[in-house]
C-alpha cells in the first residue's frame, strides 16, 4: 500500500531553521515528482515546492523563494524541505504529495498525513 | 496567478440530498482541475482529475463536470462520511499550481 510520511516538524523561533522529511513506500519511489504543499491553521492549501523525479527540476512558490530548498535522496525513498529564515507565516501543516507522472503534471496523486511547523518567539 | 473562487463557501445539506459545488478560474485552465475532499485533521483525498475523471477507489456518486473557467463537483446522493470540506485546484498553469478557497459540506 502506497504511503508518505512526514517528519521534523516542531517549534522555531522566527529566523531559525528547521528540515523536514517525507519517506515513501509501497510505490517506486524514483519514478515520480514530488511535492511541498502547506496549509496555515484554520486556512486553505497553499502549493509550496516541487521536484522531478530525478532531482533536475525544482520549483518554488514567491513566497518562499530563496529560503526553501526542496531535494531528494531516491536511495533512502526521502524527500526533503530544507527552511531557513523561517517567518511566522510559514507556520502550517506541511504535506508532501505524490504527483501523477515523473517530471510532473500537477495531479496531486497520493498525500501523506502531514507535520506541523511553528514559528514563534 | 489564476485564482480559483469556489462557491458557496457553506453547503447544508441532509443525507441522501444532491451536492453541487462551483469553482470558477480567473483565467482558461482547459480541463487541468482536480477536486480534492479533506476531512477534520486528515490530510487532502484526491477525488476527480482532468476536471472528470474519478481518481482511484473514489464512488461513482462523486462526478465532475466543467471546462475553461466554471467547474463543478456533483455528489449525488450524500452519505454521512461525504460531509466535509472540498477543494479545487488547477494546474494548467504549470508549475504555479493553485486551489480555491473551499465549500463546507455541513450536514443540515
Amino acid at each position: 500500500q502506497e504511503q508518505l510520511v512526514e517528519s521534523g516538524g516542531g517549534v522555531v523561533q522566527p529566523g531559525r531553521s528547521l528540515r523536514l522529511s517525507c519517506a515513501g513506500s509501497g510505490f517506486i519511489f524514483s519514478n515520480y515528482a514530488l511535492h511541498w504543499v502547506r496549509q496555515a491553521p484554520g486556512k486553505g492549501l497553499e502549493w509550496v515546492a516541487l521536484m522531478s523525479y530525478d532531482g533536475t527540476n525544482e520549483n518554488y512558490t514567491d513566497s518562499v523563494k530563496g529560503r526553501f530548498t526542496i531535494s531528494r535522496d531516491n536511495s533512502r525513498n526521502t524527500l526533503y524541505l530544507q527552511m531557513n529564515s523561517l517567518r511566522p507565516e510559514d507556520t502550517a501543516v506541511y504535506y508532501c504529495a505524490r504527483d501523477f507522472d515523473a517530471s510532473g503534471s500537477g495531479r496531486l496523486w497520493s498525500w501523506g498525513q502531514g507535520t506541523l511547523v511553528t514559528v514563534s518567539s | 496567478e489564476i485564482v480559483l473562487t469556489q462557491s458557496p463557501a457553506t453547503l447544508s445539506l441532509s443525507p441522501g440530498e444532491r451536492a453541487t459545488l462551483s469553482c470558477r478560474a480567473s483565467h482558461s485552465v482547459s480541463s487541468y482541475l482536480a477536486w480534492f475532499q479533506q476531512k477534520p485533521a486528515q490530510a487532502p483525498r484526491l477525488l476527480i482529475y482532468d476536471a472528470s475523471s474519478r481518481a482511484t477507489g473514489i464512488p461513482a456518486r462523486f462526478s465532475g463536470s466543467g471546462s475553461g473557467t466554471d467547474f463543478t463537483l456533483t455528489i449525488s446522493s450524500l452519505e454521512p462520511e461525504d460531509f466535509a470540506v472540498y477543494y479545487c485546484q488547477q494546474y494548467n498553469d504549470w508549475p504555479r499550481l493553485t486551489f480555491g478557497g473551499g465549500t463546507k459540506v455541513e450536514i443540515k
